[in-house]
């Protein structure tokens, strides 16, 4: 069990916008920690995506938004591509645990 | 831009262990291993600080992971002892960033990037 919850799958179709939520704790995003996340290609590491506020590594298309609100946070696309079709996963950390935590994942499929 | 480059794969039997080493070069920074097993999520197992030797670990991997790091040739190593079954999965190193000083890090960031190829390792009687 993950500390953090994301939904397992999201899909949505060219063009359009997708939301995947990572829900956390007091302790975790709500404490408040930063939340990043990474995309994960099929068969390959996971790459950071977004890290903190809204920080994107250079290469990453402001396409990539995210968003926080007490213990939660979201991460939208806008503008659906195929190539967007991957694995994403949120990560905080977690001042009970004194360690980095991620969320178990969510696999997004462009219809 | 550091790149980091991991040892190959591992089968390893159940009580065994294993040494996976990540190569990575170029400033000051952390090095951290996180682990997926097949269809599962990314979970942390600790971090180094190579300038320092400083490590840290969650309460769950405390005592079987050993993380070390090799100054001179810039490779950091993590260990994992008594091998179970459930330990099968991919092994990744990744760069995290610390802001140091001559008497040492006195600011931490937890985000990840880059990430290095993986390793699987495969615990198999």
């Amino acid at each position: 069990q993950s500390v953090l919850t994301q939904p397992p799958s999201a899909s949505g179709a060219p063009g359009q916008t997708v939301t995947i939520s990572c829900a956390g704790s007091s302790s975790n995003i709500g404490a408040p920690y930063d939340v990043h996340w990474y995309q994960q290609l099929p068969g390959t590491a996971p790459k950071l995506l977004i890290y903190g506020d809204n920080n994107r590594p250079s290469g990453v298309p402001d396409r990539f938004s995210v968003s926080k609100s007490g213990t939660s946070a979201s991460l939208a696309i806008t503008g659906l591509q195929a190539e967007d079709e991957a694995h994403y996963h949120c990560q905080s950390y977690d001042r009970s645990l004194s360690a980095s935590v991620f969320g178990g994942g969510t696999r997004l499929t462009v219809l | 831009q550091v790149q980091l480059v991991q040892s190959g794969a591992e089968v390893k039997q159940p009580g065994s262990s294993v040494r996976i080493s990540c190569k990575a070069s170029g400033g000051t920074f952390s090095v951290h291993w996180v682990r997926q097993a097949p269809g599962q999520g990314l979970e942390w197992m600790g971090r180094i600080i190579p300038l320092f030797g400083t490590t840290k670990y969650p309460q769950k991997f405390q005592d079987r992971v050993t993380i070390t790091a090799d100054k001179s040739t810039s490779t950091a190593y993590m260990e994992l002892t008594s091998l179970r079954s459930d330990d099968t999965a991919v092994y990744y190193c990744a760069k995290g960033v610390v802001i140091c000083n001559n008497y040492g890090c006195y600011r931490e960031y937890n985000w990840l990037d880059p990430w290095g190829q993986g390793t699987l390792v495969t615990v198999s009687s």
